[in-house]
């Protein structure tokens, strides 16, 4: 199994739409991130958070909101969905006890918004 | 101007050839410097960090760093199929916030 999971893998959705994709990890790790991934543009922090009561915004938060349930869960939702949050995202994690800047990568959800 | 550049290829070389992939930053502050490694329908996994300048070996795979020229560059020896996918050099100063490039798309023919 994964170490890092994402939930759904594809999703189509409307303009409009609220819309939540999850992440959960099973490392252990206290930091926990959400990048999109867009051509031409590369990997970019949507938010991040050092534990569960540390959410910090990234630098490119307009549009989305997070929830830390837990240590493990990470979620992220787009309330109402336009058609330029069409992108590939990405939950990583760290471990600040061993080394922070080792981020561990889910598979990446594939959102299109029509 | 973005703090990190990379050439985003796509980079096409025959098996067994040695590839150059590098990037250029701006940010003086960076310290650590990361290669990742994502295959097609996957999430960048990390092949090389290093630490200030300098070089590290693993493998095929150097990662050079010069700080003074802002410039790192990764090399793959004996490139094979397998090594086909794309590069992202990632970089950071503090507090585990990755700055990453756009990546180079690399193709190993055979």
């Amino acid at each position: 199994d994964a170490d890092v999971t994402q939930t759904p893998r594809n999703r189509i959705t409307k303009t409009g739409k609220r819309i939540m994709l999850e992440c959960s990890q099973t490392k252990g790790h206290d930091r926990m991130y959400w990048y999109r991934q867009d051509p031409g543009l590369g990997l970019r922090l949507i938010y991040y958070s050092f534990d569960v009561k540390d959410i910090n915004k990234g630098e490119i938060s307009d549009g989305y909101s997070v929830s830390r349930q837990a240590q493990a869960k990470f979620s992220l939702s787009l309330e109402s969905a336009i058609p330029n949050q069409t992108a590939l995202y990405f939950c990583a994690t760290s471990d600040p006890d061993r080394d922070e800047n080792i981020q561990y990568f889910g598979a990446g959800t594939r959102l299109s918004v029509l | 101007q973005k703090e990190v550049e990379q050439d985003p290829g796509p980079l096409s070389v025959p098996e067994g050839a040695i590839v150059s992939l590098n990037c250029t930053y701006s940010n003086s502050a960076f310290q650590y410097f990361m290669w990742y490694r994502q295959y097609s329908r996957k999430g960048p996994e990390l092949l090389m960090y290093t630490y200030s300048s300098g070089n590290k070996e693993d493998g095929r795979f150097t990662a050079q760093v010069d700080k003074s020229s802002k410039y790192i560059s990764l090399f793959i020896r004996d490139s094979q199929p397998s090594d086909s996918a794309t590069y992202l050099c990632a970089m950071t100063g503090t507090a585990s916030k990755l700055t990453f490039g756009t990546g180079t798309r690399l193709q190993v023919t055979l």
